[in-house]
Order: structure tokens, then C-alpha cells, then sequence
């Protein structure tokens, strides 16, 4: 398995325009997160997805953040309207249990809001 | 005071030395998570753990509930281990992970 892949790897953006960050988990894993880091917060969970299902969106900073897992191997964050405090790296991470086994990260997207 | 704090903030080792990184917690937990992140960004989820002991390789986490403490050991420690650790607390209350602020090691040859 090619692991956990994101895509964009490097994304920048004005202030205001949407950003879609894109994600497909390991193959046979049920469970899919979304975390956030920046230098101010050190790493966040944002939201999981159990079976495509969004479980626990605690995490989402505002209304301008949302997250769909439409099927198994795909899932997608999305930021509209972006504000430059967005500026993150966000990874992606995915796992076949919820506490017993360790997450797969991806590579992580570096977000830049100018 | 932080849920979750780490110690030491960070730590410089010569290759071949023992490593303990030390988390406390504050609240109860269902299970606690180590990471390893590379100087280049990436993430490695290390271990999960809600009990005992757990060993991979040359890394070592252990958890006591009781005391509210968590160690990762690296012996044998090689310039590869550096990295920041960061431990993670999966909160009894609900599925809220509090994670702490890390540990930059810095091994040296």
C-alpha cells in the first residue's frame, strides 16, 4: 500500500478564497483523522471519521471548516472563506482501530494564507 | 497548567545513550499516544497505549494510570532518533486528544 496520501502538498491562497484539502486513507482502515498544526498550537485533532461517518468534529475551529468522507478511500477538508490564522500544516491520518492500534500519517499539507 | 506536559522540553544524548521522555497528565484517559516527528515535518504514530508496556525495536513506552505517567525509552540511542516526541492523551470524558507540546532530542555522534 502506498500509505496515506495527501494532495495538494503545498497550497497558497489569498485571504477569502475557498481551499479544499484532499486525502485517501490505507485501504481497510475505518477510521480517518484530520489534525492541524502551527507553531502557536502544536498539533490539534480537528475531526474523525468512523466508516465514512464524521464521529467527534469537536476539534473544527469554526463554521468556515468543514470535512466530508463521501466513501472509504477519500476524504476531503475544506476552508471557506481562508483567513491567513489558517496557515497550518494539516495532516491526514488513518487507522484500523480507534485505541489499539497507531495512526498512519500522510505527508501533510502546508497551507499558506496571504 | 497544561492537561499534558512533557519533560524534559529538550534533550541532548550522545549516540549510545539511554533516552527517557517523560509525560504527565491530568485528567483520566482511555489510552495515551506517542509520535515521532522527523526535522522534515513528517509524522510516525510510535505507540498506543491504555496499560503496561509496549516495546518496538529499540522504543520503549510504559503507562502507569495510577501515577498519571507515561516514559518512552530509546536505548541505544543513533543521531536517527532525532526528532520532536509528542505525547497525546485520549480523554475518558469523550474522544478529545489533547496533545502536549513535545520533546526536541538531539542525538549526537
Amino acid at each position: 500500500d502506498a500509505g496515506v496520501i495527501q494532495s495538494p502538498r503545498h497550497e497558497v491562497t489569498e485571504m477569502g478564497q475557498e481551499v479544499t484539502l484532499r486525502c485517501k486513507p490505507i485501504s481497510g482502515h475505518d477510521y480517518l483523522f484530520w489534525y492541524r498544526q502551527t507553531m502557536m498550537r502544536g498539533l490539534e485533532l480537528l475531526i474523525y471519521f468512523n466508516n465514512n461517518v464524521p464521529i467527534d468534529d469537536s476539534g473544527m475551529p469554526e463554521d468556515r471548516f468543514s470535512a466530508k468522507m463521501p466513501n472509504a478511500s477519500f476524504s476531503t477538508l475544506k476552508i471557506q472563506p481562508s483567513e491567513p490564522r489558517d496557515s497550518a500544516v494539516y495532516f491526514c491520518a488513518s487507522s484500523p482501530t480507534f485505541l489499539g492500534n497507531e495512526q498512519y500519517f500522510g505527508p501533510g499539507t502546508r497551507l499558506t494564507v496571504t | 497548567k497544561n492537561e499534558v506536559e512533557q519533560s524534559p522540553q529538550n534533550l541532548t544524548a550522545q549516540e549510545g545513550e539511554f533516552i527517557t521522555i517523560n509525560c504527565s497528565y491530568s485528567v483520566g484517559i482511555s489510552a495515551l499516544h506517542w509520535l515521532q516527528q522527523h526535522p522534515g515535518g513528517g509524522i510516525v504514530s510510535l505507540f498506543m497505549l491504555s496499560s503496561g508496556k509496549k516495546k518496538h525495536g529499540r522504543l520503549i513506552a510504559t503507562i502507569n494510570i495510577q501515577e498519571k505517567h507515561s516514559s518512552l525509552h530509546i536505548t541505544a540511542s543513533h543521531p536517527r532518533d532525532s526528532a520532536v516526541y509528542i505525547c497525546a492523551v485520549l480523554e475518558t470524558s469523550g474522544s478529545r486528544l489533547t496533545f502536549g507540546e513535545g520533546t526536541q532530542l538531539t542525538v549526537n555522534p
